[in-house]
């Protein structure tokens, strides 16, 4: 167990619809990340969080959000949602030494 | 920008055996880490092994170990007596310490045969 919790597990949504991912860090991990890895697929990165900051994004749509709360949990919001939205979205947590610690994961089908 | 490729898309191994994937990497960064994470078909990702550039000896974790080249830029992974549960998906990463994204390559899918 990484002690990264991410919630739902699994999410079943419409095209055009939008949903919200949830990620609870590592007890006194700052920073979070969230990543997208579709079928197959590498790890994409879409952005990072630092004690409630942005600090790096990557190639995140316009059409997705995220933000980190004073708690230092986050979430990652993706709306007019699209087929190819469909993949597994990673949260990890880490501290300042780097190493990334991952949540389970949440599965996105979107029909 | 940093890079990261893993050449080796699929590799296939006896159980008890040694296996190596390669791993090269891009960086203009002096301070970075590199990581080893697996990915078994639960689909979680599990951290196998970190190594920090600055520090020349190799890291080893149980049957785990690097073996790092900084001037060529080169990290790969030897898994020794290979064992079922080590089927999984393996990712190189980078860390550079002023960028603080993790970049992955694109991963080597490991079976091991019993």
């Amino acid at each position: 167990d990484s002690g990264v919790t991410q919630t739902p597990k699994h999410l079943i949504t419409a095209t055009g619809q939008r949903v919200t991912l949830r990620c609870s860090p590592r007890s006194g991990d700052l920073s979070v990340y969230w990543y997208q890895q579709s079928l197959d697929q590498g790890l994409q990165f879409l952005i990072q969080y630092y004690n409630g900051e942005e600090r790096a994004k990557g190639n995140i749509l316009e059409r997705f959000s995220a933000q980190q709360f004073p708690d230092l949990h986050s979430e990652l919001n993706l709306s007019s949602l699209e087929l190819g939205d469909s993949a597994l979205y990673f949260c990890a947590s880490s501290v300042v030494d780097g190493t990334l610690h991952f949540g389970n994961g949440t599965r996105l089908t979107v029909t | 920008a940093q890079t990261v490729t893993q050449s080796q898309p699929e590799m296939s191994v006896q159980e008890a055996e040694t296996v190596t994937l390669s791993c090269t990497y891009d960086t203009s960064e002096s301070n970075y880490y590199l990581f080893w994470y697996k990915q078994p078909p639960s689909r979680q990702m599990i951290l196998v092994i970190r190594q920090e550039a600055y520090k020349q000896q190799n890291a080893t974790e149980n049957r785990f170990s690097v073996n790092f080249q900084k001037a060529a830029k080169s990290f790969s992974l030897k898994i020794s007596d290979s064992q079922l549960g080590d089927t999984a998906m393996y990712f190189c990463a980078l860390l550079e310490r002023n960028d603080y994204k993790l970049s992955f390559g694109a991963g080597t899918t490991v079976t091991v045969r019993a």
